[in-house]
C-alpha cells in the first residue's frame, strides 16, 4: 500500500512566524491529498487538500503546495497564532480504488506566543 | 452538513470482553465508511474499509476474525472488537464518504477503548 512520511515530527515557531510541514508519498497513482488538524483527544478536521492536476492551493494563511514528480506535498502556514498549536497530518489518497486514506505521522506545532 | 456520530465516545470494560462501535452518518447517506485506530501520539492506522451490504475490506496485519464490520445500512457501520485485551486499548475513529463522492472523508469523533 501507499506509504506516507512526514516531517518534522515537532515544530516550535514564534507567534507570527511561519510553519512549513513536509511529506513524501510512495505511490504515483495517488491523486488526492488532503491536510488534518488535529486537537487531542478530538476528530480530525480537514484544513486543506489538494488534487494531482494541482500544483498549489491557497486558503487565507494556508496552502499546500504538490510536486507529482517528486511526490511530495508540504503545508505551509503563514502568520502563525497560538489556536494553531496542534497535531497536523498529511494523507495520501488513490481516489479511483477505494479512497483509502493513508496518513503520515503527523507534526505536533506549538506557536509560542 | 456531513456530520458522522460515533457512539460511544468512551468506554471501559474488563479483558475478554466484546465491545462494539457504532459509526452513523447523520444527514448523509455513505457506501463506504473507514475505520481507523490510533495511539497515543502516534497517527490514525486504517484498519478496514467498510462497504455497505459486503465484506470489509482489512488492512495488512489486522485480525478480521478480531475486530468485526458490519455496514448494513448506508448511514451505519460498527465495528466489534472480540475478547477484548488490554493491548487493544486506543482511540477508534470512523470516517465516512457521502454517496456519489470520492472525497473529503468526514470523520466522527472518536471512541477511547480502555480494557482493563
Amino acid at each position: 500500500g501507499e506509504n506516507v512520511e512526514q516531517h518534522p515530527s515537532t515544530l516550535s515557531v514564534q507567534e507570527g512566524d511561519s510553519a512549513v510541514i513536509k511529506c513524501t508519498y510512495s505511490d504515483s497513482a495517488s491523486n488526492y491529498f488532503p491536510w488534518y488538524k488535529q486537537e487531542l483527544g478530538k476528530r480530525p478536521q480537514l484544513i486543506i487538500d489538494i488534487r494531482s492536476n494541482v500544483g498549489e492551493k491557497k486558503d487565507q494563511r494556508i496552502a499546500v503546495t504538490l510536486n507529482k514528480t517528486a511526490k511530495h506535498f508540504s503545508l505551509h502556514i503563514t502568520e502563525t497564532q497560538p489556536e494553531d498549536s496542534a497535531v497536523y497530518f498529511c494523507a495520501a489518497s488513490i481516489g479511483n480504488t477505494g479512497n483509502q486514506f493513508y496518513f503520515g505521522t503527523g507534526t505536533s506545532l506549538t506557536v509560542i506566543p | 452538513g456531513a456530520v458522522v456520530s460515533q457512539h460511544p465516545s468512551w468506554v471501559i470494560c474488563k479483558s475478554g470482553t466484546s465491545v462494539k462501535i457504532e459509526c452513523r452518518s447523520l444527514d448523509f447517506q455513505a457506501t463506504t465508511m473507514f475505520w481507523y485506530r490510533q495511539f497515543p501520539k502516534q497517527s490514525l492506522m486504517l484498519m478496514a474499509t467498510s462497504n455497505e451490504g459486503s465484506k470489509a475490506t482489512y488492512e495488512q496485519g489486522v485480525e478480521k476474525d478480531k475486530f468485526l464490520i458490519n455496514h448494513a445500512s448506508l448511514t451505519l457501520s460498527t465495528l466489534t472488537v472480540t475478547s477484548a485485551h488490554p493491548e487493544d486499548s486506543s482511540f477508534y475513529i470512523c470516517s465516512a464518504l457521502q454517496v456519489g463522492r470520492s472525497q473529503p472523508q468526514h470523520f466522527g469523533d472518536g471512541t477511547r477503548l480502555s480494557i482493563l
